[in-house]
């Protein structure tokens, strides 16, 4: 089946510095990836979505500058926190489109814990 | 912001009993997902669901749609202890929504 991964599983930082979450298309490509924040114990928010080579899109509320996303190629999103705040530790989800967003594959998620 | 709302929040059965939750969505969809998550973990799609379809089944999943109360249920039979996890539906119309999430106990 489809796998995406991402990388760091987990990450610990000092407030102020950034942090760089990849997410990977293992198997297939996708033109579409979407990232998702959650939060303990509630849903997932969708933050943006990003088609290779272009903007990524983001949601009503969703900082840009403060959450940089590259969509380089078919198979790699990253997501950049910047100056990084305890209020941005959070469970940072990808997930992968190969045609559209019914079909989208998730990652494991990232836990960045923000000091 | 999130479209869909679960209910009930959380679930405790015991193994072997049925658990249902349900999910509501406020605008017109193309099609509804329910997917899991275990702890921490990421999420596992269990079963899309269309607008043009009453109900579905795959396993020991069934999930019912009813576009005219725009609601969706998930109904896990014979539960395990396995089960145990977050369940979120997904609801995709112009933009894609999960629900606020039913977590289910399953009691050995």
């Amino acid at each position: 089946g489809a796998v995406v991964s991402q990388h760091p599983s987990w990450v610990i930082c000092k407030s102020g510095t950034s942090v760089k979450i990849e997410c990977r298309s293992l198997d297939f490509q996708a033109t579409t990836m979407f990232w998702y924040r959650q939060f303990p114990k509630q849903s997932l928010m969708l933050m943006a979505t990003s088609n290779e080579g272009s903007k990524a899109t983001y949601e009503q509320g969703v900082e840009k500058d403060k959450f940089l996303i590259n969509h380089a190629s078919l198979t790699l999103s990253t997501l950049t926190v910047t100056s990084a705040h305890p209020e941005d530790s959070s469970f940072y989800i990808c997930s992968a489109a190969i045609t559209g967003p019914d079909t989208q594959y998730f990652g494991p998620g990232t836990r960045l814990t923000v000091l | 912001s999130q479209q869909g709302e679960e209910d009930p929040q959380a679930l405790s059965i015991q193994e072997g009993e049925n658990a249902t939750m349900n999910c509501s969505y406020k605008t017109s969809i193309n099609n509804l997902q329910w997917y899991r998550q275990n702890s921490g973990r990421g999420l596992v799609h269990l079963i899309l669901i269309r607008s043009n379809e009453r109900e579905k089944h795959s396993g020991r999943l069934r999930v019912t749609l009813d576009t005219s109360k725009k609601s969706s249920s998930l109904l896990i039979t014979a539960s395990r202890a396995a089960d145990t996890a977050s369940y979120f539906c997904l609801s995709h119309d112009y933009k894609l929504s999960f629900g606020a999430g039913t977590t289910v106990t399953v009691r050995a």
